[in-house]
């Protein structure tokens, strides 16, 4: 059973546009939400994350919206670059457990 | 930030031989790491959980006498491929935690069995 649902599987973005991509979660005892990018044969960074007590985060260009009622969050990339074309995973956790769920990921295309 | 270093960063090995990946957690003591296994343009699977001092946590489907974990001392888990065959071939990934923090991954090792 997929803990976590992902979408789109892929995106592709002009430069300069914003990428969106949407998470969905069951576990209502999740309280720790990442974002994870990953380049092609390398291990997933963490991006940005958040916890339920805030509805949205931004660190730069990135910004997380959470939605508790609704059990998604999302995340988006203004200005989109080139740079960012990668893969983005969401992720779902509980801040007692250990175990991280990943969402099936998104390949993001920024194209000029 | 914590670094969590993963050694080799691509292995390729003779079907029916044996191969270890190391994962160290550089600047943090990890008493739990995770072993990943990813295929091309798919998501991160869960292999296994690394329990320091004590014996590993396997996913349902992963077969232990395969896939041997230790995970020796706070700052060191390895997993040994034997009698590695081509279809073990594959991306791997160790991960670690710091409690109540984000999660660091290894730079991951792709393994090719010939």
């Amino acid at each position: 059973q997929q803990q976590v649902k992902q979408s789109p599987q892929s995106l592709i973005v002009q430069k300069g546009g914003i990428s969106i991509i949407n998470c969905a979660y069951e576990n209502t005892a999740f309280d720790y939400f990442p974002w994870y990018q990953q380049f092609p044969g390398k291990g997933p960074a963490l991006l940005i994350a958040i916890r339920p007590d805030v509805s949205e985060k931004k660190e730069g260009r990135f910004t997380i919206s959470f939605n508790k009622s609704a059990k998604q969050f999302s995340l988006h990339i203004m200005d989109s670059q080139p740079g960012d074309s990668a893969t983005y995973f969401c992720a779902a956790s509980r801040n007692t457990g250990n175990q991280f769920y990943f969402g099936t990921g998104t390949s993001l295309t920024v194209i000029p | 930030g914590a670094v969590v270093s993963q050694h080799p960063s691509w292995v390729i090995c003779k079907s029916g031989t044996s191969v270890k990946i190391e994962c160290r957690s550089l600047d943090f003591q990890a008493t739990t790491m995770f072993w990943y296994r990813q295929f091309p343009k798919q998501s991160l699977m869960l292999m296994a959980t690394s329990n320091e001092g004590s014996k590993a946590t396997y996913e349902q489907g992963v077969e232990k006498d395969k896939f041997l974990i230790n995970h020796a001392s706070l700052t060191l888990s390895t997993l040994t491929v034997t009698s590695a065959h081509p279809e073990d071939s594959s991306f791997y990934i160790c991960s670690a935690r710091v409690p109540y923090f984000e999660a660091f991954f290894g730079q991951g090792t792709r393994l090719t069995v010939v």
